[in-house]
Parts: C-alpha cells; sequence; structure tokens
C-alpha cells in the first residue's frame, strides 16, 4: 500500500458527461501527478501540483482540468468525455516539488471507460 | 520529442532464469532515471532512481545499471521467481521536465 488514495476505483459514463476524479497524496507529500494509461500508450503525464498551486503541465486536453486543495487532496475533472478518454487515470505524489530526483507513489488508479 | 524505448515488449522464462530489459532514452540533459514495477491490479511501485552515470543500484535479486552518455540502462533479475511477473516500466527526465515514461517489459516467469 503506497499510501495513496484514490476514488472512485471504477467509472462509468456517457460520451459529452463530466466526471470528478479524487485523490488523496501520502502523508507528508506536497506534490501531486496525474497520470493517463491509455491502451498501447505508456503512462502519459497530464499535470502536476505542489501545496496547491500547478507545478508542470503535460499533454492534459483543454477539456480536462485539476486542483490541489488546502489539505492537499486533488480532484481531475474530465469534461465533454469521448470515448478516446477511455483510460486509466494514475494519481501518484512525492515530497518535492522538482520531478526526477525522488521516487513518486502511485494510487490504485481509477478505470475510467466512456460508452 | 523526447522518447523512452524499452525492450523486449514482453519476456517469458522459467523460474530460476535470470534475466534483463533495456531502457533507452535521449544522452542530452539527462537529470534522473526512474525504475517501477507494475503488477496487474496493483499500482506502479518504485525501484529504483538513478541519478549518475556509472550507478548501479540493487534491491535483492533486481538490480539496475546506469549509462547517460550512452543512454541506456538495464535491469536484471536474478533468478526469477513467479513472484516477479509485472510490467516493469522505465521513466527517464531532463532538468525542469515531467517523467517521460517507456510503454514497459511485461515479464512472465513459469514454475
Amino acid at each position: 500500500d503506497s499510501g495513496v488514495t484514490q476514488t472512485p476505483k471504477h467509472l462509468i459514463t456517457a460520451t459529452g458527461q463530466r466526471v470528478t476524479l479524487r485523490c488523496s497524496p501520502r502523508s507528508g507529500d506536497l506534490s501531486v501527478y496525474w497520470y493517463q494509461q491509455s491502451l498501447d500508450q505508456g503512462l502519459q503525464f497530464l499535470i502536476q501540483y505542489y501545496n496547491g498551486e500547478e507545478r508542470a503541465k503535460g499533454n492534459i486536453l483543454e477539456r480536462f482540468s485539476a486542483q490541489q486543495f488546502p489539505d492537499l487532496h486533488s480532484e481531475l475533472n474530465l469534461s465533454s468525455l469521448e470515448l478516446g478518454d477511455s483510460a486509466l487515470y494514475f494519481c501518484a505524489s512525492s515530497e518535492e516539488a522538482g520531478q526526477g530526483m525522488i521516487e513518486q507513489y502511485f494510487g490504485p488508479g481509477t478505470r475510467l471507460t466512456v460508452t | 520529442i523526447l522518447n523512452v524505448e524499452q525492450s523486449p515488449q514482453s519476456l517469458h522464462v522459467q523460474e530460476g532464469d535470470s534475466t534483463n530489459f533495456t531502457c533507452s532514452f535521449p544522452s542530452s540533459n539527462f537529470y534522473a532515471l526512474h525504475w517501477y514495477r507494475w503488477e496487474t491490479a496493483k499500482s506502479p511501485e518504485a525501484l529504483f532512481v538513478m541519478t549518475l552515470n556509472g550507478d548501479e543500484k540493487k534491491k535483492g535479486r533486481i538490480s539496475a545499471t546506469l549509462n547517460t552518455k550512452e543512454g541506456y540502462s538495464y535491469l536484471y533479475i536474478k533468478g526469477s521467481q513467479p513472484e516477479d511477473s509485472a510490467t516493469y516500466l522505465c521513466a527517464f527526465n531532463q532538468a525542469g521536465t515531467a517523467l517521460i515514461f517507456g510503454k514497459g517489459t511485461t515479464l512472465s516467469v513459469s514454475s
């Protein structure tokens, strides 16, 4: 158990809908990262928050947004969902702001299915 | 576009065999290289974080080496066990950039 929690575990929704994925980082970690794992793709970095502020942005669609709250939990909002958004969404956390020097701790993921 | 390549894509070995995988990444502006182990229905778990050329790390029967000048890292598993069956992910970054993950090498160990 990494100490990172994600809810829900599974989500099935229709095209055009909006969903919110939630992540609570490991105790003491200030950075939260969101990744998307689609079929036949490696983990794709979406966005990073550090202590409530956006720190780094990857290939995140404009239809997607995220935020980190004062209690450090984070939410990833996906709107106007398309079939291609079906994927496994991971949240990870780490102590520091900069990526690379230390490991990231991954949550169990949220499996999103758009029908 | 920066890319991380892992080979082979999948591998099947017998219990007791030793095996190794390769991770290739751009050699310029290297900052760090991560190895993660991802078991089915679980979340990726960090094995090693490597930052220096020539780094060698070991955890039990698993070890890794790093060559930043030529842009590759090897992961070795000695005496593979069925519980080693997993997908092994490699991730790389340059200073100030996000981790870029490879697609992984899926290892299956038969008893």
